[in-house]
């Protein structure tokens, strides 16, 4: 079955604080796997993994993909109020369909 | 930039009605795509296209249908509106995913179905 689970399903720091989100997948038709984040509107693109312990980073959010344990990780260092969003995690399908599989996204609230 | 644009942004409907949410494209992408999400479900897919002419069932298709007549557009149909339809409304497009499973997506259309 297609599943995507993230945990936490919401969270609340403070300014400066550093947050890990968890989304694990499972194995079945998986190509790539994929992070948004989404403020009030239309999901925005963060990162796309496929190759298991090679961080990718832009600015203070990092992810990286294990994929013998079938999980990956968002982290944000230092963080803001402007992080406050929810974030998605996706499974890209490997069909010729181009799908993605969402989890049910954690919902961060950055407190001044 | 343009991307990806929904109308209308807002609707409200009766149970019954029916009503067509109209998703356009400027990129040239193949693949189109719409969601729907739903308060602790994350974003579900309803229907997709793989190309103008070309569409496929998602994860939830009941109650709905959509066309591809040309490339730059999606259509989503609702005939006959329920209150569990109720729901934030998403489309996305993405360039050749062979390659890369990255979408792009639209701003939303709320939908309250009385």
């Amino acid at each position: 079955e297609d599943k995507v689970v993230q945990s936490p399903l919401s969270l609340v720091v403070h300014e400066g604080d550093t947050v890990t989100l968890n989304c694990s997948y499972e194995v079945t038709n998986f190509r790539s796997l994929l992070w948004y984040k989404q403020e009030k509107k239309a999901p925005t693109f963060l990162f796309m993994l496929t190759s298991s312990g090679i961080e990718k980073k832009s600015g203070r959010l990092s992810s990286i993909l294990d994929k013998k344990e079938l999980f990956s990780i968002l982290n944000i260092t230092a963080t803001q109020t402007g992080d406050s969003a929810v974030y998605l995690c996706a499974k890209g399908h490997s069909s010729n369909t181009g799908k993605l599989i969402f989890g049910q996204g954690t919902t961060l609230q950055v407190k001044p | 930039n343009a991307g990806v644009t929904q109308t209308p942004k807002f609707r409200v409907l009766k149970t019954g009605q029916s009503m067509t949410l109209l998703c356009a494209q400027d990129m040239n992408h193949e693949y189109m795509y719409w969601y729907r999400q739903d308060p602790g479900m994350g974003l579900r897919l309803i229907h997709y296209s793989v190309g103008e002419g070309t569409t496929a069932k998602g994860e939830v298709p009941d109650g709905y249908n959509v066309s591809r007549l040309k490339k730059q557009n999606f259509l989503l149909g609702l005939e006959s509106a329920a209150p569990s339809q109720t729901s934030v409304y998403f489309c996305a497009s993405s360039p050749r995913p062979l390659a890369k499973n990255i979408q792009y997506f639209g701003a939303g259309t709320r939908l309250s179905v009385l």
